[in-house]
């Protein structure tokens, strides 16, 4: 599949701060999905992306697939200890390959 | 309620045995996936299956097999081929390969295994 590479690799924060992850490919992406793992856990789906431009909210967390579909965003507004872990984005391959291809992650800490 | 459970939770071998994970769903889905965890290098894919009694390789599939002999079960055996087999291992599935791109996966809560 399509590689996609997610910056920053670690993310720091301070509690109650705002931080944004990406996740960018050099190819168009057909949709974009995230996920989040807990430490210790299993990874989880939050949502997808399918349109250019996309905005969808869930709570503090707004995720964003960019205009030309080469990129997509995760923002966190007031980040809580609860945000601990690691997001992943992943994208479907190109046409007849609908496996899903993960980025390596950003793992987020959160300091009280 | 459904999900997808894998067990054991940890694992430890010695060095030059095969080992088995198991991995069994009740959410009635007809794909399912086997992928490696290892730190810094997120989820890669072993080998997934579409429906029953078929499977493909995925991106790291050597020193690895699995069957797909009923829909709710994809057992994983590491082999003494795999040179490096200590890694957090994920079961997924989804309601079917194509489905996959609406619907995302549904993971396992994943099998430890370490060989010393």
């Amino acid at each position: 599949g399509q590689q996609v590479m997610q910056i920053p690799q670690y993310q720091h924060v301070q509690e109650g701060e705002d931080f944004t992850t990406y996740c960018n490919s050099s190819t168009t992406l057909s949709n974009i999905q995230w996920y989040k793992q807990r430490p210790g856990g299993h990874p989880v789906f939050l949502i997808q992306l399918v349109k250019s431009g996309e905005v969808k909210k869930q709570k503090r967390l707004t995720f964003q697939f960019g205009e030309a579909k080469k990129n997509s965003s995760l923002h966190i507004t007031a980040t809580q200890t609860t945000d601990v872990g690691t997001y992943f984005c992943a994208n479907v391959g190109g046409s007849n390959d609908y496996k899903l291809s993960f980025g390596a992650g950003t793992t987020v800490t959160v300091r009280a | 309620d459904g999900g997808i459970t894998q067990s054991p939770k940890y694992l430890f071998r010695k060095e030059g045995q095969n080992v088995t994970l198991s991995c069994e769903q009740n959410l009635n889905h007809d794909a399912m996936y086997w992928y490696r965890q290892d730190p810094g290098q997120g989820l890669r894919l072993i080998y997934y299956s579409q429906i029953v009694n078929d499977f493909q390789k995925g991106d790291i599939a050597e020193g690895y097999s699995v069957s797909r002999e009923k829909k709710e079960s994809f057992p994983l055996t590491v082999t003494s081929a795999q040179k490096n087999p200590t890694a957090f291992y994920l079961c997924a599935s989804s309601i079917s390969l194509i489905g996959a791109s609406w619907f995302g996966y549904t993971f396992g809560s994943g099998t430890r295994l370490t060989v010393v």
